[in-house]
């Protein structure tokens, strides 16, 4: 059956470090995948998107990598703060079509 | 520019009732798709509206429906409400199909009682 496993549900890392967070599926074939943050009682905002044939993405503190081999993608935040604390969500997309599939996603806690 | 706009942005229903959710877009926005989120089950995908058109349906009872206007705003319906169709009810918009950044709302916090 196809899955998408965030392997943390939870994360407690101290400011300053390098917070990096797994995304895990199977039997899918994405085209590309997306990295969400949601801040409690929010909807999700998109941080990232990274397509099938790149292997890595940077924007700000925030980097993405894409390993189709592995089918896993890797979500680091360096530098970290305390307002980074949010659960983060991947999500894949297979097709052409506005259809995410999002995990289960992973709560980050920065701690001082 | 404005956001992705959900009303009501909370709602108390009982069993049995029907309810309408409404999103409007971002200006120039012509896709819209609907999303469930429970802590049981996270976000699951409702359904995707482009032209006034469904053109996917995620894996939901047909007391779920929905519907596109030619001005891009949409509505979802869940009719005889159960006590599990309590959930955040999230409304993305994209500029078009696929490989693009969704904006999502703040979402309709549906309680059945």
């Amino acid at each position: 059956s196809q899955k998408i496993e965030q392997n943390s549900e939870a994360l407690n890392i101290q400011e300053g470090k390098t917070a990096t967070l797994t995304c895990n599926y199977t039997n899918y074939s994405p085209a590309y995948l997306q990295w969400y943050r949601q801040d409690p009682g929010r909807g999700p905002v998109f941080l990232l998107l990274i397509r099938e044939n790149e292997k890595e993405k940077r924007k700000e503190r925030l980097k993405v990598t894409f390993d189709t081999t592995l089918k896993q993608s890797l979500f680091h935040i360096t530098a970290s703060q305390p307002a980074d604390s949010a659960t983060y969500l991947c999500a894949l997309e297979t097709g052409t079509a506005s259809k995410l599939t999002f995990g289960t996603g992973t709560r980050l806690q920065v701690t001082l | 520019k404005a956001g992705v706009t959900q009303t009501p942005r909370y709602l108390i229903k009982t069993r049995g009732q029907q309810v309408t959710l409404s999103c409007s877009p971002i200006s120039g926005h012509r896709s819209v798709s609907w999303y469930q989120q429970t802590p049981g089950q996270g976000l699951q995908f409702l359904f995707e509206y482009f032209s006034e058109t469904q053109r996917n349906k995620g894996n939901f009872p047909g007391r779920f429906s929905g519907r596109q206007f030619s001005n891009s705003r949409s509505e979802m319906n869940v009719s005889t409400l159960e006590l599990g169709d309590s959930a955040l009810y999230l409304c993305a918009s994209s500029l078009t199909r696929g490989l693009t950044e969704a904006f999502f709302g703040q979402g309709t916090r549906l309680t059945v009682v």
